[in-house]
């Protein structure tokens, strides 16, 4: 069965610091994967996706930036926090291809900034 | 552009139905989707309903779909205090199955 890891589960970091968070997904392969941030009391909203390794796609321009070195693997950074990059970190994965767009949802990061 | 609009908050007593609303604009969307997302969680998959069906249900939910006025409602019949979380509607958009979510309804049930 497949399974999708976050990693870690809580952050705290100060304006300016660097961040490096983590997803990684087992049991299948070539997936799409995604980066949403759920800000306190908002929506989901598409940051990054992926169709391959190397390939990102970002949704909106930000401090933030995406990286996928490996094919399970989705590496969400900054070089220098700011406090709106505060909130809930979601990571996704879908089958590629699939006529349904099933996405499967990692269990979040929480960052905060301070 | 594209955008699913939901209303932020409903509140219920423990037993009675629920009925979750939202609205689309990409009438393209082949499916649309319920996801539930309990306190401090990723969402999971509730259930999707595929754009030619008015109707679709699944034990105590029941989804549906007007395509005509982009409308769509999840119902749960007979509400527990463990439906209290946030119901995220959301259509597809373009293609790398990108899927555009609404804000998120709050379910609060109450004794």
């Amino acid at each position: 069965s497949q399974t999708i890891h976050q990693w870690p589960a809580t952050l705290v970091q100060p304006v300016g610091s660097p961040l490096s968070l983590e997803c990684t997904v087992e049991g299948t392969s070539n997936p799409n994967l995604y980066w949403y941030r759920q800000a306190a009391g908002r929506g989901l909203q598409l940051l990054f996706y992926s169709v391959g390794i190397g390939q990102i796609s970002s949704e909106v321009p930000q401090n933030l930036s995406a990286s996928r070195p490996q094919d399970r693997q989705f590496i969400l950074s900054s070089k220098k926090l700011l406090l709106s990059d505060s909130g809930f970190y979601l990571c996704a994965w879908s089958i590629r291809g699939n006529p349904r767009n099933e996405q499967f949802f990692g269990p979040g990061t929480r960052l905060t900034v301070l | 552009g594209e955008d699913v609009e939901q209303s932020l908050f409903l509140s219920v007593r423990e037993g009675d139905s629920s009925v979750i609303n939202c609205t689309y604009t990409d009438s393209s969307s082949t499916y649309l989707y319920w996801y539930k997302q309990e306190p401090g969680a990723g969402l999971q998959l509730l259930t999707y309903i595929f754009s030619n069906m008015d109707m679709k249900q699944d034990q105590r939910l029941t989804v549906l779909l007007n395509k005509k006025d982009k409308h769509l409602s999840l119902r749960i019949a007979d509400t527990q205090t463990g439906d209290s979380a946030i119901y995220f509607c959301a259509e597809e958009s373009g293609g790398y199955n990108k899927l555009i979510f609404g804000a998120g309804t709050r379910l609060a049930v109450h004794p």
